[in-house]
């Protein structure tokens, strides 16, 4: 069973559109994440969602609305996009923060390809 | 913020050889992790580990929180082990904990 799945793996589309990025987890964890990896391999983090809250936003365009609809689904919707917005995005999950382990589990990534 | 820092950035290996990877950061940590990127873009976990000594296979890990760095080890190189091999920290702040990754170690097995 897949434990963090992300959908579309592949999205290719124009400047100017609005896109969406969906992710699920199925290990029961409260915390969500996406993180973005640019053309140089550098990995940052977005968002992150516990129990549908918002928690972290980092100075993140605001083109990029992120909605937790329940603890185990974030979607991440871009409006306007843009050539500087291709890149892998990655969604990841992890136990309640206030436990004693933060491990954190990927899912597979979305490659936004913005022409 | 933290900063993570990873060497070599890149290591080219025969196969069968051993290598260390060498992570250092600079702030008290409560998580600490190596991810193995392979060439299909995929993160794999491979330790969680905030302190002290994990083994899996042939890779294993050390960290020694006072000092502030991680070593990775790999052991017999496989062709298979190819990829980046990332470092990510996150400091403790009660419920905001993010991870900050390092830049990578570019790993290249020759067979």
């Amino acid at each position: 069973d897949t434990a963090v799945s992300q959908t579309p793996k592949y999205l290719v589309t124009q400047m100017g559109n609005d896109k969406s990025i969906k992710c699920e987890q199925n290990l029961g964890h409260d915390t969500m994440y996406w993180y973005k990896q640019d053309s140089k391999k550098f990995l940052k983090i977005m968002f992150s969602y516990n129990n549908k809250e918002l928690i972290i936003n980092e100075t993140v365009p605001n083109r990029f609305s992120p909605k937790s609809p329940d603890k185990a689904h974030l979607n991440l919707h871009i409006n306007s996009l843009e050539l500087g917005d291709s890149a892998v995005y990655f969604c990841a999950s992890s136990q309640d923060l206030r436990r004693v382990r933060y491990e954190q589990y990927f899912g597979p990534g979305t490659r936004l390809t913005v022409t | 913020g933290i900063q993570v820092e990873q060497s070599p950035p890149d290591l080219i290996l025969q196969e069968g050889a051993n290598s260390t990877l060498r992570c250092n950061f600079s702030d008290s940590v409560n998580n600490l992790q190596w991810f193995h990127q392979n060439p299909w873009g995929q993160l794999i976990n491979l330790f969680y580990i905030p302190s002290g000594t994990k083994q899996n296979g042939r890779l294993s890990a050390t960290t020694v929180a006072t000092e502030r760095y991680s070593l990775l080890y790999i052991s017999s190189s496989q062709t298979t082990d190819s990829g980046v091999y990332f470092c990510a920290v996150a400091v403790r702040n009660f419920g905001n904990e993010k991870l900050t990754f390092g830049t990578g170690t570019r790993l290249t097995i020759i067979p």
